[in-house]
């Protein structure tokens, strides 16, 4: 088991340039997020999934967008970048359904990027 | 609302020392609450949680206990170690199966040698 994956692992990015940062978990997680942390803050929620084909925003979804076509994979997508972007993104997976293992979410190493 | 409120940190201490860092909630129902550590330049991983009152989570020398009378979910460690250092975020889920967590603003620790 890999668990969550996410690529690249760095990032430089300019200005109005676009790019999708890749998120992967092999563990049949239904419900999928994302978050970016920026330095000396907690974590903000971007969008999540439920499960394939439902997406929600999150607290911060302003200036990315995402998709859910399969299962395992969950991409967020910036289109315009924009120095406010700067941050590390990390990508989370849990399982649904009840018990007590249901509210753990299992997160990926991040994607560090900045927008020059 | 659902909220979580975590000690100002840094927190530097020297190794072998009692560690508390302190965690309160605000909910509305029953919630399971969490303590996640992220290693510098790492992910969050879980590092214990409890899902009722009483309960004491354990882990790595670490435990909290769960307190409904104070709302509180104390992360304590009597000896800590260099290899401790990291940010440390406290957390709640709202309902057993709730779509999101409730993140703490994080507390990172230092351990010097």
């Amino acid at each position: 088991n890999a668990g969550v994956t996410q690529t690249p692992k760095f990032r430089i990015l300019k200005i109005g340039q676009s790019m999708t940062l890749q998120c992967a978990q092999d563990m049949n997680h239904n419900y999928m997020y994302w978050y970016r942390q920026d330095p000396g803050m907690g974590l903000k929620l971007i969008y999540y999934s439920v499960g394939a084909g439902i997406t929600d925003k999150g607290e911060v979804p302003n200036g990315y967008n995402v998709s859910r076509s399969t299962t395992e994979d969950f991409p967020l997508r910036l289109e315009l970048a924009a120095p406010s972007q700067t941050s590390v993104y990390f990508c989370a997976s849990r399982i649904s359904g009840g018990g007590a293992e249901t509210d753990t979410q299992y997160f990926g190493p991040g994607t560090r990027l900045t927008v020059l | 609302g659902n909220s979580v409120t975590q000690m100002e940190g840094p927190v530097t201490l020297s190794e072998e020392a009692f560690l508390t860092i302190n965690c309160t909630y605000t909910a509305t129902g029953y919630p399971s609450l969490f303590w996640y550590v992220q290693y510098p330049g790492e992910g969050l991983q879980l590092l214990l949680k409890a899902t009722k009152a009483d309960d004491k989570g354990s882990n790595k020398g670490f435990e909290a206990t769960y307190r409904k009378e104070t709302t509180s979910f104390h992360l304590e460690k009597g000896s800590v170690q260099v290899s401790d250092s990291a940010v440390y975020f406290c957390a709640l889920s709202p309902f057993q199966g709730a779509q999101k967590l409730v993140f703490g603003q994080g507390t990172r620790l230092t351990i010097n040698p």
